[in-house]
């Protein structure tokens, strides 16, 4: 089984500064892991992702995050945040294929302030 | 990119109502679809796993009989509440994914209300 861990249920940040989320899972066998963001009232939408290869993966509207196999990390990073990027933040893995069961983590909301 | 469509959006009823909900994939096929139940300010929480043309597989607690999923086509699964009540009242989320090495793509949910 896997679990997910998100340290910081809020994060206050303000415009234009640098945020990160961090994330920590837990799983006996090799994951994938996700960032997923929703915004109020509405569904998930896929940040980034990590599959294979390089450790630093690039998501879209400027995120990245790390995967640290040692740490069992995936942090997610951004230089410079907007007030659009309000909303809850997700860590997720699954074992296997992508398309599998997603384990969650609690969540991250983000406020960003002017 | 790959697109998910739920609806309805919003469900306000009374109790004792069956309430169906559809979730497709407008433009892949999906040969698993995913429920979650999303309480406020928590995270998602998997209902029920679907493969087309098979039974669903619920997660421990979740009532069968309650929470009814049909997965009939590559493109469409429905979850009806049945006989709903307020305790129902809550937002669901169906996500879906096709075949290959890909992400799981979410809809937009269904708020739930149930008087």
């Amino acid at each position: 089984a896997q679990s997910v861990t998100q340290l910081d249920s809020q994060v206050p940040v303000f415009e234009e500064a640098p945020v990160e989320l961090r994330c920590n899972y837990s799983s006996s066998v090799s994951v994938y892991l996700f960032w997923y963001v929703q915004y109020p009232n509405q569904g998930l939408q896929l940040l980034l992702k990590y599959l294979s290869g390089s450790t630093l993966v690039k998501g879209i509207n400027g995120f990245e995050a790390e995967f640290n196999k040692s740490q069992t990390s995936f942090h997610l990073r951004k230089p410079s945040v907007h007030i659009s990027d309000t909303a809850e933040y997700f860590c997720a893995v699954t074992p296997g294929a992508a398309g599998n069961k997603l384990t969650f983590g609690g969540g991250t909301r983000v406020l960003v302030k002017p | 990119g790959a697109v998910v469509s739920q609806h309805p959006s919003r469900v306000i009823c009374k109790s004792g109502t069956s309430v169906k909900i559809e979730c497709r994939s407008l433009d892949f096929q999906a040969t698993t679809m995913f429920w979650y139940r999303q309480f406020p300010k928590q995270s998602l929480m998997l209902m029920a796993t679907s493969n087309e043309g098979s039974k669903a597989t619920y997660e421990q607690g979740v009532e069968k009989d309650k929470f009814l999923i049909n997965h009939a086509s590559l493109t469409l699964s429905t979850l009806t509440v049945t006989s709903a009540h307020p305790e129902d009242s809550s937002f669901y989320i169906c996500s879906a994914a096709g075949r290959g090495n890909q992400p799981q793509h979410f809809g937009d949910g269904t708020r739930l209300s149930i008087l």
